[in-house]
């Protein structure tokens, strides 16, 4: 099956401070990227859709200064969070759909961020 | 914008059967997912239900009622790893074409011996 990969899978920052995390397709080309972010006991919460070549399409309330995606191939997607503070401390997950297996959205094993 | 209810846990025992429902409403229905996430693990996608009907795959199946605004996992023959949380999601959107998949907060299922 397809294989979507975070990089890191955890990170601890100081406050002010931003953090890239890197989501890679490993043996598909993904022309649409996805980030969620989970809060402990929570369900995922989409945060943009990037489609490659283009700009992200951010939700409802979602900061695209503070959260900045990049989609510049089709094999990669990154999401920089800047001058992150405490309350960005989550669970991030990037998951990457192809355009042959529409239905499908392939996830990266995340990224636990914890803001000092 | 949609909405997605589904129950917030389940206890089952091993070998046993167990049903988890959704109830969603959205505009524009698109489709329908099930996804299983293991504590601290991304979630991984199990079915896919779009027309009226039962999906099948091996020991789960997936149900969707779109007059209904239902959906329901079923999974047999339970053993100890399906404890997990499971995840209803609908994808739908606004008259425009943009669309989105909208997840609902899960239900905790735990399979005791």
């Amino acid at each position: 099956g397809a294989v979507v990969s975070q990089h890191p899978s955890w990170v601890i920052c100081k406050s002010g401070t931003s953090v890239k995390i890197e989501c890679r397709s490993l043996d598909f080309q993904a022309t649409t990227m996805f980030w969620y972010r989970q809060f402990p006991k929570q369900s995922l919460m989409l945060m943009a859709t990037s489609n490659e070549g283009s700009k992200a399409t951010y939700e409802q309330g979602v900061e695209k200064d503070k959260f900045l995606i990049n989609h510049a191939s089709l094999t990669l997607s990154t999401l920089t969070v800047t001058s992150a503070h405490p309350e960005d401390s989550s669970f991030y997950i990037c998951s990457a759909r192809e355009f042959v297996t529409y239905n499908e959205q392939f996830f990266g094993p995340g990224t636990r961020l914890t803001v000092l | 914008g949609q909405n997605i209810d589904q129950p917030t846990e389940m206890t089952a025992t091993e070998g046993a059967i167990v049903q988890i429902n959704c109830t969603y409403q959205t505009s524009g229905f698109n489709g329908l997912f099930w996804y299983q996430q293991h504590a601290g693990e991304a979630p991984t996608f199990l079915s896919y239900n779009v027309l009226d009907g039962l999906e099948e795959k091996g020991r789960f199946s997936s149900f969707l009622s779109r007059s209904k605004g239902y959906s329901y996992l079923l999974l047999k023959e339970l053993q100890m790893k399906d404890s997990a949380s499971y995840l209803c999601a609908v994808r739908g959107g606004d008259s425009g074409g943009y669309q989105k998949v909208t997840f609902g907060t899960g239900t905790k299922l735990q399979v005791i011996p």
